[in-house]
């Protein structure tokens, strides 16, 4: 079946910007995570949704960082007024519940210029 | 806060065997994983051990040790294709992973 999806793959945006960046879990799957990878470095968990209700943000980095899933499917991350440091790798992941194995998406590469 | 050490780099000869260690310090444990990550790639799902000793999937092993805090993944028989960064990952509760920051392993012909 489909993997996790996520879009677009690859941002580029000018600092001060807002960006959204999507995800599309594999079918069935309620639990549904953010992650950041900068490179050469394992993935950073920055939040967590178990359905539509967001569980644990405790790893957004500060207060520009959110993210939504409003119909426990398809989730949105998004940074306001961005900023240079925040240009890395935006990894969606999924499971069927929070127990299981998750599976990664492709990422979005975010550029900040 | 956590700490997860895995070596930075590995090279081994196509054919051979190379082992790849973790050793943890998390504030609870609930599971480790091995994910193996190509360059430019998604990580993917290889070996999960909540419990001690071994566990065997073909030519990938891992194994845990949790009074040690220490785990290994074994591959065997390498190919070319196994070269790629191997992530140690830990579950600290029932959802959260923590990463180390990935062991690069180079096959040789």
């Amino acid at each position: 079946g489909a993997g996790v999806s996520q879009s677009p793959r690859y941002k580029v945006t000018k600092r001060g910007q807002d960006v959204a960046l999507r995800c599309d879990p594999i079918s069935g799957h309620v639990s549904l995570y953010w992650y950041r990878q900068a490179l050469g470095q394992g993935p950073e968990f920055l939040t967590y949704f178990n359905y539509e209700a967001q569980q644990d943000k405790s790893g957004l980095p500060n207060d520009r960082f959110s993210a939504e899933r409003p119909e426990g499917s398809i989730s949105t991350l998004t940074i306001q007024r961005t900023e240079q440091r925040d240009s890395a790798m935006y990894r969606c992941a999924s499971s069927e519940v929070g127990t299981d194995t998750q599976y990664f998406g492709p990422g979005t590469r975010l550029t900040v210029l | 806060g956590q700490n997860i050490d895995q070596p930075t780099e590995m090279t081994a000869t196509e054919g051979a065997i190379v082992q790849i260690n973790c050793t943890y310090q998390t504030s609870g444990f609930n599971g480790l994983f091995w994910y193996q990550q190509h360059a430019g790639e998604a990580p993917t799902f290889l070996s999960y051990n909540v419990l001690d000793g071994l566990e065997e999937k073909g030519r990938f092993s891992s194994f845990l040790s949790r009074s040690k805090g220490y785990s290994y993944l074994l591959l065997k028989e390498l190919q070319m294709k196994d070269s790629a960064s191997y992530l140690c990952a830990v579950r600290e509760n029932d959802y959260k992973l923590s990463f180390g920051a990935g062991t690069t392993v180079t096959v040789r012909a």
